[in-house]
């Protein structure tokens, strides 16, 4: 069946330092791929999505690239601030209409001043 | 635009009682979907319903959930009894059509005891 594998967390980062939240995905055909965060306090939002393999998707410094050759989805952002501390998910549908999202597990990033 | 809507924000109630959770989806959308999110896991699809009828509910525990659409509009998510496992926060989304990008609510926080 469809999953998704992120990297465990929690991740911690100083201000203005580079990262990665590792995806990896299981499905069958051709699934649309999303990050979605979880700031504290707040519900779940849509950060980026791609549709299709080689997409880049990308809103607010965060940018993923839908690679179906290594079947990953792996977010990064060059330069992370205190306000980006959230929890990360990333998820996938497959491309049959009705289908939900299939969620990781959310990896944690606490930043630091 | 309102975002989705759900109450309560919390309950708390003792294991085999009965509990009922209420969503409102954003006007317009035709997809709803209740998702369970347990510490420390992703949410799960629970159930999908595209207006009033059910797309997907092969993951709702139906010797004890139970889950409405009236209308096409507003939805209930119901469990009876409740058990300790079912502590967990519970996750209404929208969606404008059927292919993942989903507006997640602020859930209910269920704790069983």
């Amino acid at each position: 069946g469809n999953s998704v594998t992120q990297m465990e967390g929690p991740v911690t980062l100083s201000e203005e330092a580079f990262l990665t939240i590792n995806c990896t995905y299981t499905a069958t055909g051709y699934p649309s791929l999303f990050w979605y965060v979880q700031y504290p306090g707040e519900g779940l939002q849509l950060l980026l999505k791609a549709t299709k393999a080689d997409d880049k998707g990308s809103n607010k410094g965060f940018e993923a690239t839908y690679r179906k050759e290594t079947t990953s989805f792996h977010l990064e952002k060059g330069s992370v601030q205190v306000s980006d501390s959230a929890v990360y998910f990333c998820a996938l549908t497959s491309n049959q209409a009705g289908t939900a999202l299939i969620f990781g597990k959310g990896t944690t990033l606490s930043v630091s001043s | 635009e309102a975002g989705v809507a759900q109450s309560p924000r919390y309950k708390i109630i003792e294991k085999r009682q009965s509990v009922a959770f209420w969503c409102n989806p954003i006007s317009g959308h035709a997809t709803l979907y209740w998702y369970q999110q347990i510490l420390g896991q992703g949410p799960k699809l629970l159930i999908q319903f595209q207006n009033n009828g059910v797309v997907d509910d092969s993951q709702l525990p139906k010797d004890r959930f139970s889950a409405e659409r009236l209308k096409g509009v507003d939805s209930t998510l119901k469990i009876q009894p409740a058990k300790l496992e079912d502590s967990a926060v519970y996750l209404c989304a929208s969606s404008p059509h059927a292919d993942g990008e989903a507006f997640f609510g602020q859930g209910t926080r269920l704790t069983v005891v």
